[in-house]
């Protein structure tokens, strides 16, 4: 597809299991980037990419959150042990490349619901 | 630390009464400033980029403009498809987190037909 691919759009879960979140970015974006939007809270960064290595991490909440990319394209971001407070929408995005002011696209999100 | 500040947290406007979304920043150093559009269950869709005080963009009905401090989402003679969450985002400069954008809490805006 043309644009930033994310799935599952929903996911549900209980608290205590693992979760996988999967991003297909646009074809040809070499960095990619994980957001949490959560009610009240707005957009906040956890991660990105460039290429496969992730230079900066500084927004993954706990050690519960990991992420990573193979091949220069597909990312998962995976949070062990699901707490309640993890539940938001995740977003994906990807840029063409880390130029200043290089537009991020997102996907739709995966919305996550912590029972 | 980068701060976004958006106001108003909501607008109601008639259909074709022009107003005006306001994005107040502090950030080390600008690389970009961003103004998206965001739908009820879609992902926030990108808008326009400025990069230094004085530059202005538009886009059908919409002009963005930038100053040092802040940044203006100007709407001329909106319509009902104009209704979303518009969210102002910065980019700073330095090695840490150069990269990311950070948001605002969004000016949620509806046009009454």
């Amino acid at each position: 597809g043309a644009g930033v691919s994310q799935s599952p759009s929903n996911k549900v879960t209980e608290k205590g299991k693992d979760v996988e979140l999967r991003c297909d970015p646009i074809s040809g974006h070499t960095a990619l980037y994980w957001y949490r939007q959560s009610l009240g809270q707005g957009l906040e960064f956890l991660i990105y990419f460039q290429g496969n290595s992730a230079p900066d991490k500084s927004g993954l909440p706990s050690d519960r959150f990991s992420a990573e990319r193979t091949g220069g394209s597909v990312s998962t971001l995976t949070i062990q042990r699901t707490q309640q407070e993890d539940s938001a929408v995740y977003l994906c995005a990807s840029s063409l490349s880390v130029g200043a002011g290089q537009p991020q696209h997102f996907g739709d999100g995966t919305r996550l619901s912590i029972l | 630390e980068d701060q976004v500040t958006q106001s108003p947290e909501a607008l109601r406007l008639q259909e074709g009464e022009s107003s005006s979304l306001n994005c107040s920043y502090t950030v080390s150093g600008l690389r970009g400033l961003f103004w998206y559009r965001q739908d009820p269950g879609k992902g926030p869709e990108f808008l326009f980029t400025l990069y230094s005080a004085g530059e202005e963009k538009e886009k059908e009905r919409l002009k963005a403009t930038l100053t040092k401090k802040e940044s203006f989402l100007h709407i001329t003679a909106p319509k009902p498809e104009d209704s979303a969450t518009y969210l102002c985002a910065v980019q700073a400069s330095g090695r840490q987190g150069a990269q990311k954008l950070v948001f605002g809490q969004g000016t949620r805006l509806t046009i009454n037909p």
